[in-house]
């Protein structure tokens, strides 16, 4: 069982908005910065959202990070076959006093 | 630009202790947290722990005492040892770089897979 509560799968068509949840407690998102990567088969993770909504150079702004108490979110809007793949949450647990990781969203593009 | 890479054996047995080093080229090693983060077949992301490139480091609890990081900043290069494995060791093991001691990992090793077995 995962520290962060993430959907195990979500699916949306082309074109399609698509939100993935990424719930957790007041001693991790409650308190501190998410962070969202994206992990495309068979390839390393990749980050993709910082301190909650901040886009690293090179994320297209069709991706988009929000925060509201102790969940977070992440957007992705004009849904392309390219973004199929597994995203996972992450933050800092005050408690575990550690990393903790979400169980991963399975997104695909039917 | 800065890139990572992982390397180690890839077969370990079980008991024993299994090493792997992260080679950073293109970039410092000081200045930054380095990170060692593992996915087991099929699963999600397990944090590892992280090492300043001071020396100091924080573990993941759920593996304190058997996980020691350590760096060398004369090699650029830092390193994972984790005794007493199982087949529950068995994962790709990833390195990443820091940019603070929240998980911000904005570079990525490609990986390595480490099976633990006899």
């Amino acid at each position: 069982q995962s520290v962060l509560t993430q959907p195990p799968s979500a699916s949306g068509t082309p074109g399609q908005r698509v939100t993935i949840s990424c719930s957790g407690s007041s001693s991790n998102i409650g308190s501190n910065y998410v962070y969202w990567y994206q992990q495309l088969p068979g390839t390393a993770p990749k980050l993709l959202m910082y301190r909650n909504d901040q886009r690293p150079s090179g994320v297209p702004d069709r991706f988009s990070g929000s925060k509201s108490g102790t969940s977070a979110s992440l957007a992705i809007s004009g849904l392309r076959s390219e973004d199929e793949a597994d995203y996972y949450c992450a933050a800092w647990d005050d408690s575990l006093s550690g990393r903790v990781f979400g169980g991963g969203t399975k997104l695909t593009v039917l | 630009q800065v890139q990572l890479q992982e390397s180690g054996p890839g077969l370990v047995k079980p008991s024993e202790t299994l090493s792997l080093t992260c080679t950073v080229s293109g970039g410092p090693i000081i200045s930054y947290y380095w990170s060692w983060i593992r996915q087991p077949p099929g699963k999600g992301l397990e944090w590892i722990g992280y090492i300043l490139y001071s020396g100091s480091t924080k573990y993941n609890p759920s593996l304190r005492g058997r996980v020691t990081i350590s760096v060398d900043t004369s090699k650029n290069h830092f390193s994972l040892k984790l005794s007493s494995v199982t087949a529950a060791d068995t994962a790709v093991y990833y390195c990443a770089r820091d940019r603070d001691s929240s998980p911000y990992m904005d570079v990525w090793g490609k990986g390595t897979t480490v099976t633990v077995s006899s």
